[in-house]
Formats: C-alpha cells, structure tokens, sequence
C-alpha cells in the first residue's frame, strides 16, 4: 500500500515563529487531508488538498502531486498550534480509505 | 464541529468483555469508516461501509465487527476484548468516492 512519511517528527517553537510541516507520499493520491489533533485528541480537519494551494488564515497548504508531496505552512504561531499534525493520503485503488502518516508533534511556546 | 458523533465519548471495561461503539454521520454522508488510534500502531483504518453495505477491510481482528443501518448510523461491536485493544476509536463520514472525511471526536477505550 501507499506510504506516508512526515516530517520533521518534532518541532518546538516560540510563539510568533513561523513552521513547515512536509509530508511526502509514495504513490499517486486522489485525497489528501491534513488534520491537527488537539491535546483532548480531537482531529481538526485543515485541509482537503489532493492538488494545488489552499489558506486558512494564519494557515496555508500546498500539494504538488506530481512530485509526491505536500506541505504546510503555519505563520505567527500560537500556544494553541500545539498538538500533532498528520497527514492522510487515499490512493488509487486504495478503496477510498485514508493511510495517515505518523505525525509531526508541534509544540508551541509562550 | 464536523457533525460526526460518536457516542460514547469514553468507556472502561475489563478483558474478555464485548463493547459497542456507535457513529452517526453527518447529514447527507453516505459513507463511514473507522479508523483506530494506538500508540504502537498510530492512526490505522478498519473498515468502510456505504449506504447500508460493506465496502472495504483494513486491519481489523476478527473478534470486531461493525454494520451500517438503515438510517446510515454505524456500530462497531468489539468483543473477547483484550488490553491491547485500549485505543482511540474514530469514525468518519463522507459524501463517497474521494471526497474528504470528516471525523468525529472518537471513543477512548480503555480495558482494565
């Protein structure tokens, strides 16, 4: 099946900074989300960007699916960023469902 | 909110017992999956189903099971639990095809 890698694992930052998130994928995608999981383990869904650049505020994303990645960009970040950001592609032939790669953990502080 | 509920939000119980987890769709979603969150194995699919019939298999054990109704609610049927089994457990609902899912706040599960 189709693989999910993020990076960077960790990434620990002081309010205001700016971060990028990056998620490479093995395969061709029809769907790709990125999610924010809160400390209360809510999955916020970001984004739904198989292709192209989408904003959000203070958030932005990117997906070049041709080169089998996607990135995202949060800017003048706050304490309340913090938690675990994932990826999740669906590939082709993948029955629709979602694979999620492993995560990055932001931690954002004061 | 993403309109997906999940009921209940936590649940403790012992080994060996059997737990029903159940997800109701947002409005209009035809499909729902669930999805498991264990910290050995992360965020793992187990199984989709549309309008009433099973549509895909993940990595789910043969003691889960799961159905969608009539009125396009899903349950989850866990049973001859085992502590391993102690994870998040979501649902998620999407129109079909490969158009996004929408998760609920999931169902902590936690075997004793």
């Amino acid at each position: 099946g189709i693989q999910v890698e993020q990076s960077p694992p960790d990434l620990i930052l002081q309010e205001g900074a700016n971060s990028t998130l990056r998620c490479n994928f093995s395969d061709s995608v029809n769907n790709l989300q990125w999610f924010h999981q809160n400390p209360w383990g809510q999955l916020i869904n970001l984004f739904y960007i198989p292709s192209g650049t989408k904003q959000n505020g203070r958030l932005s994303a990117t997906t070049v699916a041709t080169e089998r990645y996607s990135l995202l960009y949060i800017s003048s970040s706050q304490t309340t960023d913090s938690g675990v950001y994932f990826c999740a592609v669906g590939g082709r032939g993948s029955n629709y469902k979602l694979t999620f790669g492993k995560g990055t953990l932001l931690t954002v502080n004061p | 909110d993403s309109g997906v509920t999940q009921t209940p939000k936590h649940l403790i119980t012992a080994t060996g017992q059997r737990v029903t987890l159940r997800c109701s769709p947002r409005s209009g979603d035809l499909s729902v999956y669930w999805y498991q969150q264990s910290l050995d194995q992360g965020l793992q699919f187990l199984i989709q189903y549309y309008n009433g019939e099973e549509r895909a298999k993940g990595n789910i054990l043969e003691r889960f099971s799961a159905q969608q109704f009539p009125d396009l609610h899903s349950e989850l049927n866990l049973s001859s639990l085992e502590l391993g089994d102690s994870a998040l457990y979501f649902c998620a609902s999407s129109e079909g095809g490969y158009q996004p899912q929408h998760f609920g706040d999931g169902t902590r599960l936690s075997i004793l």
